[in-house]
C-alpha cells in the first residue's frame, strides 16, 4: 500500500502559466513533507518543504500548500518556465528514524 | 566537484553475479541511504545508516546488503543479482539536524540480464 500517492504521472503546462502538482497521503503520523525535482541522468534535488503544523510555505516561484484534514498537499509553480520541466516527487517524513516515503513522481513538461 | 558521488554510473551484469555499488560523500553528513527507483513506484528505501556502527533495513532490503566503511562511504551489494533488481539506484546523505533534507547522488543504472 502506497502511503504517498501522486496520481498524475504527467502534466503539461504552457510557459508563464501556473503548474499545480498534487500529492495525497494516508499516514497521519507524517510530520514533515518535502518536494524534490529530478532531471534526467541526475539525482533528485530538494526543492521546498513544509511542516505539518503549517498550511503554506513559499519560496520564490514555488509554494507548497498542506491540507491536513484532506491529507493532501500541492506544489504551485508560478510562473512556469521551460527549465521547470522535470519529474517532481513528493516525500513525507515519519518516525524517530526520520525516514522519507516517496510518491511515484509527476513528469512536468512546460511548453514554450 | 559533486558532494555525493556514485560508482559505477551504469552497469550491466548477468543473473547470479555479485555486484557492488559504491557511494562517497564530502558533505560531512552522518546519515546515508540507499534507494532504488522503478518506473511508477518512485524511490524506495533499501538500507540506511546513521553512523559507521549503525545499519538499518529499509522497506525492501531482501536480496541486498550494505557496508559503511567510513563516515563518507556506504556500499550496496547484490550478492546474487536477479533480473528484478534491474533499476536505478540512488545514494543519499543527510545531517543529524534539520528536517531530513536528503542530498542525492547522480544514480547508478543497473541492468541484470
Amino acid at each position: 500500500d502506497q502511503q504517498v500517492k501522486q496520481n498524475s504521472p504527467s502534466l503539461s503546462v504552457q510557459e508563464g502559466r501556473i503548474s499545480i502538482l498534487n500529492c495525497d497521503y494516508t499516514n497521519s503520523m507524517f510530520d514533515y513533507f518535502l518536494w524534490y525535482k529530478k532531471y534526467p541522468a541526475e539525482g533528485p534535488t530538494f526543492l521546498i518543504s513544509i511542516s505539518s503544523i503549517k498550511d503554506k510555505n513559499e519560496d520564490g516561484r514555488f509554494t507548497v500548500f498542506l491540507n491536513k484534514s484532506a491529507k493532501h498537499l500541492s506544489l504551485h509553480i508560478v510562473p512556469s518556465q521551460p527549465g521547470d520541466s522535470a519529474v517532481y516527487f513528493c516525500a513525507a517524513r515519519t518516525g524517530s528514524a526520520r525516514q522519507l516515503t516517496f510518491g511515484s513522481g509527476t513528469q512536468l513538461t512546460v511548453l514554450p | 566537484d559533486a558532494d555525493v558521488t556514485q560508482t559505477p554510473r551504469n552497469r550491466i551484469t548477468k543473473t547470479g553475479k555479485r555486484i557492488m555499488l559504491e557511494c562517497s560523500q564530502t558533505k560531512g553528513h552522518d546519515r546515508m541511504y540507499w534507494y532504488r527507483q522503478d518506473p511508477g513506484l518512485g524511490l524506495r528505501l533499501i538500507y540506511y545508516s546513521f553512523d559507521v556502527k549503525d545499519i538499518n533495513k529499509g522497506e525492501i532490503s531482501d536480496g541486498y546488503s550494505v557496508s559503511r566503511q567510513a563516515q563518507a562511504k556506504f556500499s550496496l551489494s547484490l550478492e546474487s543479482a536477479i533480473p528484478n533488481q534491474t533499476a536505478l539506484y540512488f545514494c543519499a546523505t543527510s545531517d543529524l539536524t534539520g528536517y531530513n533534507e536528503q542530498f542525492f547522488g547522480p544514480g547508478t543504472r543497473l541492468t541484470v540480464l
